[in-house]
Parts: C-alpha cells; structure tokens; sequence
C-alpha cells in the first residue's frame, strides 16, 4: 500500500531559525496536503498542493510539491514560538479517492 | 456552529469491554473518517465513509466496526477492547470533491485500556 515517509521525526530550534520537514511517498500522488497540531489539539488544514513543481507561500511558510508529484517540502523562514506543534503532510493517491495518508509528522519545538 | 464533535473526550476502559465513541458534523459533509493518533505512527485511517450507509476499511481496521445510518453520525465501536487500542481517537469530516477535500478533525477522544 501507500506510504509516506516524514523526516526529521523532531526538530528543535532556536527561535528566528529557519525549519524545514521533508515527506516522500512510495507511489506518485494526486495531490498533497499538510496538516498542523498544536500540543494537546488537534491537526488543522493549511495547505493542498495539486501541480507538479507547485510552490505556495503563506506569510513565513513555504510548500513545495516535487516534480514527480512523491515528495513534498515545508519551509518555516524565521521561526516563532506560534510555530510550535506538528506538521504532518498527508498524500493522497493518484486515483484520487477521499482517503488520505498521513506522514508520520514531523514535532517541531522551538527554544526561545 | 458547532462543526465537528467528539464524545467522550476522556475513555478508561476494561480489556473486554464494548466502547463507542461518538463523532458527530453539522456540515452535512458526505465524508467521514475515523483516525487513531500513536507516538511514531501519526495518523492511521481505521474506517472512512462517503455517505450514509457506505463503509470502508482503512490502515487498520482490525477489532474496530463503524456505522453510519446518518450523514451526521459515524459511530466507532471497539467491539471487545484490547491494551493495543489505547491511543487518541480522531474523526475527520470533508466536504468531498477535488475543490473541497480538506479535512476538518474533531477534538480528539483519548481512549485507555486497562
């Protein structure tokens, strides 16, 4: 079945560092979407990639979908104590169904 | 606006036992999901459904049965719970369609298995 792999597992930086997640699928995907949770809550929706070699900006934030559509890339420029929580991406396949599959997320903390 | 609800939010339980949990979404959205949430495993999908009266397994089904006689509802039941079953529990709802397919995730039930 499909797999989506997440590095790093952790991350800790200093404040106004900059962070990046990385995620790999072992098949090729409709579109990739990511997701954020805060310590003690739950995943929130910020983004879904859906173009070969998109790239989307959200203020400090930047996704980037691979060329072949199986991997994925988020960017924290200048990090902020707000960015604490775990990034999961989550794939969805090239047949494009509803079901989603989560990377294993990547917990960021963030050393002020 | 309630959105998307979970209950219970807190669950200790027996090995044996039978356990509901209940998910409920006043979007009317066709889509529904059942996630468990485990250090080192993120997000696996247990059931999903697209509409009432339609199920399908997931990632990891086993010991787990899901319903949904209602677009609103879906019910996740642990038919005899396991110690392996202890873990949070996240339901998941989404509109459906290429425009609309992100999904919205209740609060979470965190269940233990005694």
């Amino acid at each position: 079945g499909q797999q989506v792999m997440q590095i790093p597992q952790y991350q800790h930086v200093q404040e106004g560092e900059d962070f990046t997640t990385y995620c790999n699928s072992s098949t090729t995907l409709s579109n990739i979407q990511w997701y954020k949770q805060r310590p003690g809550g739950h995943p929130v929706f910020l983004i879904q990639l859906v173009k070969s070699g998109e790239v989307k900006k959200q203020k400090r934030l930047t996704f980037q979908f691979g060329e072949a559509k199986k991997n994925s890339s988020l960017h924290i420029t200048a990090t902020q104590t707000t960015d604490v929580g775990t990034y999961f991406c989550a794939g969805r396949g090239a047949f494009g169904n509803e079901k989603l599959t989560f990377g294993t997320g990547t917990r960021l903390t963030i050393i002020p | 606006d309630a959105g998307i609800t979970q209950s219970p939010r807190y669950k200790i339980t027996e090995t044996g036992r039978q356990v509901t949990l209940m998910c409920h979404q006043t979007w009317s959205h066709s889509y529904m999901f059942w996630y468990r949430q485990d250090l080192g495993h993120g997000l696996r999908l247990i059931y999903y459904s697209a509409a009432a009266d339609i199920t399908d397994k997931g990632e990891v089904p086993d010991g787990y049965v899901v319903s949904r006689s209602k677009t609103e509802n879906f019910p996740l039941t642990l038919e005899s719970a396991t110690r392996s079953q202890t873990s949070v529990y996240f339901c998941a709802s989404s509109a459906g369609g290429r425009a609309n397919n992100e999904q919205f995730f209740g609060p979470g039930t965190r269940l233990t298995v005694l």
